[in-house]
């Protein structure tokens, strides 16, 4: 089956711009997952999405952050302005139901790098 | 609020030695537990899980971790690492019922075997 599809894989942008990351889920997963990994730290989730519902966005901050998830498939995620600590991967998942009981498959990742 | 903590960042281990790799967290309730593995190159997968049941689970490529209840713990062993096991290896918590479905990541170990 095809893994999940992320785009792009880096990007490279000065700080105030904003940038979106596209993801896709492998086909048939319900709930898709955006993490955060800062550099030699592990994954922080920042939003969660059940279908096209929000299950948990409580480490996303909202007043550069945005995600959306339409028609419970393919997701976004916008950072409208960066800074310089949002350099970072960005990682998408999805599983099959929550992650309380199904494993999450992981993208490639987007390295981003604000400058 | 819950945590996860591996102890050792990096480890060096010579083909054939022994491997044991800390998880603890901090959660008092039923906990779900993983640990994933990141090859150079590759996305993050799921090497084992526990939910519930036999305390000893085994994963893929001879993989085991034994869940301590008393002890907060979850360690990753293999009793003889090869070269291919050189990866970032991340234990993560998954909070039961009453923790929701967030999954909390610990920050790895970098496992580097020698040839």
């Amino acid at each position: 089956e095809a893994g999940v599809a992320q785009s792009p894989r880096y990007k490279i942008i000065e700080k105030r711009q904003s940038v979106a990351f596209w993801c896709n889920p492998i086909s048939g997963h319900a709930t898709l997952y955006w993490y955060q990994q800062i550099l030699g730290q592990g994954p922080k989730l920042l939003i969660q999405f059940q279908n096209n519902g929000v299950v948990d966005d409580s480490q996303l901050p909202k007043d550069r952050f945005s995600a959306e998830r339409l028609k419970g498939v393919d997701s976004t995620l916008k950072i409208q302005p960066a800074k310089l600590e949002d350099s970072a991967v960005y990682l998408c998942a999805s599983s099959l139901q929550g992650a309380k009981t199904y494993e999450q498959y992981f993208g490639p990742g987007t390295r981003l790098t604000v400058t | 609020a819950q945590s996860v903590s591996q102890h050792n960042h990096h480890v060096i281990l010579s083909e054939a030695a022994s491997l044991e790799l800390g998880c603890n967290y901090s959660y008092g309730g039923t906990v779900n537990l993983f640990w994933y593995v990141q090859y150079p190159g590759q996305h993050l997968q799921l090497l084992l899980k526990y939910f519930s049941g036999d305390p000893l689970v085994k994963g893929i490529k001879g993989f085991e971790a034994e869940f301590i209840k008393s002890k907060f713990s979850f360690n990753l062993r293999k009793p003889s690492v090869q070269w291919s096991d050189t990866a970032e290896y991340f234990c993560a918590v998954n909070g039961g019922n009453t923790g929701g479905f967030k999954t909390i990541f610990g920050a790895g170990t970098r496992l580097f075997v020698k040839a």
